[in-house]
């Protein structure tokens, strides 16, 4: 099995800030990476797929870069919104997800 | 609207059956997979089963091969999973979720773009 391990657990900052969360996986991936956010009590919601590649609806504030083993999301401008957790998810060879990073308010 | 609407939740007692669903509107159903997801504090986001209605193709992760039921009613646009014997390590959130991709003999690629609300399923005695 694939594993992938996100970092950090949890993130404090503030409006306006740029954050990045990393996530790594056990063995290359390609670009079979996804980024997802969750607020309390909703469904995940996919904001970037392939890696960098935004979903419909992402705002372009969120950007995914990395291949191979090593993934990064950054938000370039940190929003009120934006306070929730944030899983990465490997689709290379079924499905393993990162541990989330919660991303609250500093 | 393209939505994945889950059953409520449940709270049963070790060893009783359940049936959870999921049911889809805005999309044409049997033609993408169909998936499951728990959720625990301690063990995070795992598949768990993904289903493909159109012909019934299914896969389980070994994890949870043995331990679930996946199946779907194309004619309703539901999806389910379904336990026999719930043990209070079931207990979780499940979420079911459609993938953007395909599944060929020996594995399955493909991101979720869309998922259900969550079930909450509490085993307790």
């Amino acid at each position: 099995d694939i594993q992938m391990t996100q970092s950090p657990s949890t993130l404090s900052a503030s409006v306006g800030d740029r954050v990045t969360i990393t996530c790594r996986a056990s063995q290359t991936i390609s670009d079979w990476l996804a980024w997802y956010q969750q607020k309390p009590g909703k469904a995940p919601k996919v904001l970037i797929y392939k890696a960098s590649k935004l979903e419909s609806g992402t705002p372009p504030r969120f950007s995914g870069s990395g291949s191979g083993t090593e993934f990064m999301l950054t938000i370039s401008s940190l929003q009120p919104d934006d306070f929730a957790t944030y899983y990465c998810q490997q689709y290379s060879s079924f499905w393993t997800f990162g541990q989330g990073t919660t991303v609250d308010i500093k | 609207e393209v939505q994945l609407v889950q059953s409520g939740a449940e709270v049963k007692k070790p060893g009783e059956s359940l049936r959870i669903s999921c049911s889809a509107s805005g999309f044409t159903f049997p033609k993408y997979w169909i998936g499951w997801i728990r959720h625990t504090p301690g063990k995070g986001l795992e598949w768990m089963a993904i289903m493909y209605p159109d012909d019934s193709d299914i896969r389980y992760s070994p994890s949870f091969q043995g331990q679930v039921t996946i199946s779907a009613d194309n004619a309703n646009s539901t999806a389910y999973l379904q336990w026999t014997n719930l043990k209070t390590s079931d207990t979780a959130m499940y979420y079911c979720a459609r993938s953007m991709g395909y599944c060929g003999v020996d594995n399955c690629v493909g991101y979720f773009d869309l998922w259900g609300r969550g079930t909450l399923v509490t085993v307790s005695s």
